[in-house]
């Protein structure tokens, strides 16, 4: 089954203890991206990567870092939690061809 | 820098009406735009994605248009159910070169049986 699967589902942490959302692929897409949502301020992208080893800041990419070292995984790392990271994180995958986005089921992520 | 808006923020109608969804943006240079659905505390479904180039698309009782000129779209759904409840929510792709998808709020829709 074509899917985008996120690893943790839930997780609660404190402040500083780093952390790292796993975020994997398996139908071959060259574009992934990473995005928050948060209640009345909708979707907003934190990183893409258009390609393996090539990655780009979105709209709020403050207290977060990717890597794309692997065509089908695109991990978000956290180093340093702080209580306004807490938020519903989603990784998304496109094709070149249609543009048409998939999402993962979300990772609902609180930090203390 | 581009905007998306939907209106209304929350929608609720009995079963079996006919229902109009609206999206609004900015910056018409867009590549596409795709129409989400999204259940409380999950992900996010694709219903429905119009390239630039064309008008509408339609799956089953959904339809909808892009009129890129006036920067508006529409969402329509026929014969709501309750199982349509949900919050729908627009994306559009825009700017040459650029990755950006950009998300309106997104519209609460209520089906009462």
């Amino acid at each position: 089954e074509a899917q985008v699967t996120q690893n943790p589902r839930y997780l609660i942490t404190v402040t500083g203890k780093k952390l790292t959302v796993t975020c994997s692929q398996n139908m071959n897409h060259e574009y992934m991206s990473w995005y928050r949502q948060d209640p009345g301020l909708g979707l907003r992208q934190i990183y893409y990567s258009m390609n393996v080893e090539v990655t780009d800041k979105g709209d709020v990419p403050e207290g977060y870092k990717v890597s794309r070292k692997e065509k089908r995984n695109f991990p978000l790392i956290l180093e340093s939690p702080s209580p306004n990271q807490t938020s519903l994180y989603f990784c998304a995958s496109r094709t070149g061809a249609s543009n048409e986005q998939f999402f993962g089921p979300g990772t609902r992520l609180t930090v203390l | 820098k581009q905007e998306v808006t939907q209106i209304p923020a929350a929608l609720s109608v009995p079963e079996g009406e006919n229902l109009v969804l609206n999206c609004s943006f900015t910056d018409s240079a867009i590549y596409n735009l795709q129409w989400f659905r999204q259940d409380p505390g999950k992900g996010l479904t694709s219903l429905l994605l119009i390239q630039s180039s064309q008008r509408e698309q339609t799956s089953g009782r959904l339809n909808a248009s892009l009129d890129k000129s006036s920067g508006r779209s529409t969402l329509y759904i026929a014969a709501s159910q309750p199982g349509d409840s949900a919050t729908y929510l627009c994306a559009v792709y825009s700017g040459a070169g650029s990755y950006q998808l950009t998300f309106g709020k997104g519209t609460k829709l209520s089906v009462i049986p």
